[in-house]
């Protein structure tokens, strides 16, 4: 069961460099989010989306962008790379906005920029 | 806005202890309240939730009752394992909000043998 794979897992870059970060989900999942993990500070939402063709900012939205062009993937943006990107990254996905509906997470992305 | 505050951290426990680690939470609306865990390298795992008052979610032997008149979701397990040790996040879902989560900071847990 793949559930939501991010790739790649690692990733350094240098200061100005661009990069995408993919996540894919196998589960017909309408919502996807991206957050970011800091030491102390949980998980910071940072773009969503509630379906195919859409998104919405969220709590840290400046420097990413995101796109969703189709359901079942969700990928987030750096233009050009800052030290204080540097983080691990996760996406979740639901199937949707209801109550009792968990997120689903993959295994995330640890982005060092130099 | 909402919010969710745990006990700070770390928690260092012996192995069979009984553990708890505090959750309280701000919301507007009726929101769903869940426990993750993270294991090193790892995503967010869903632990337990519970979606209305008084109801116990349970897992792995793992509790929490959601108390609304606290505003709080405790989690609790009579005796710890090394294996869970681990980092757990309380967090709340709003439906009302896109179905967006709002976390806490984390608790990390070390048990020894």
């Amino acid at each position: 069961n793949a559930g939501v794979t991010q790739t790649p897992k690692f990733r350094v870059l240098k200061t100005g460099q661009s990069m995408t970060l993919l996540c894919a989900q196998d589960m017909n999942h309408e919502y996807m989010y991206w957050y970011r993990q800091d030491p102390g500070m949980g998980l910071r939402l940072i773009h969503y989306s509630v379906g195919e063709g859409t998104t919405a900012k969220g709590e840290v939205p400046d420097g990413y962008n995101v796109s969703r062009l189709k359901k079942q993937n969700f990928l987030l943006g750096l233009e050009s790379a800052a030290p204080s990107q540097t983080s691990v990254y996760f996406c979740a996905s639901s199937y949707s906005a209801g109550a009792n509906q968990p997120q689903h997470f993959g295994d995330g992305t640890r982005l060092s920029i130099l | 806005g909402n919010s969710v505050t745990q006990m700070e951290g770390p928690v260092t426990l012996s192995e069979e202890a009984f553990l708890t680690i505090n959750c309280t939470y701000t919301a507007t609306g009726y929101p769903s309240l869940f426990w993750y865990v993270q294991y090193p390298g790892e995503g967010l795992q869903l632990l337990l939730k519970a979606t209305k008052a008084d109801d116990k979610g349970s897992n792995k032997g793992f509790e929490a009752t959601y108390r609304k008149e606290t505003t709080s979701f405790h989690l609790e397990k009579g005796s710890v394992q090394v294996s869970d040790s681990a980092v757990y996040f309380c967090a709340l879902i709003d439906a009302t909000n896109a179905g967006k989560s709002t976390f806490g900071d984390g608790t990390t847990l070390t048990v020894k043998p």
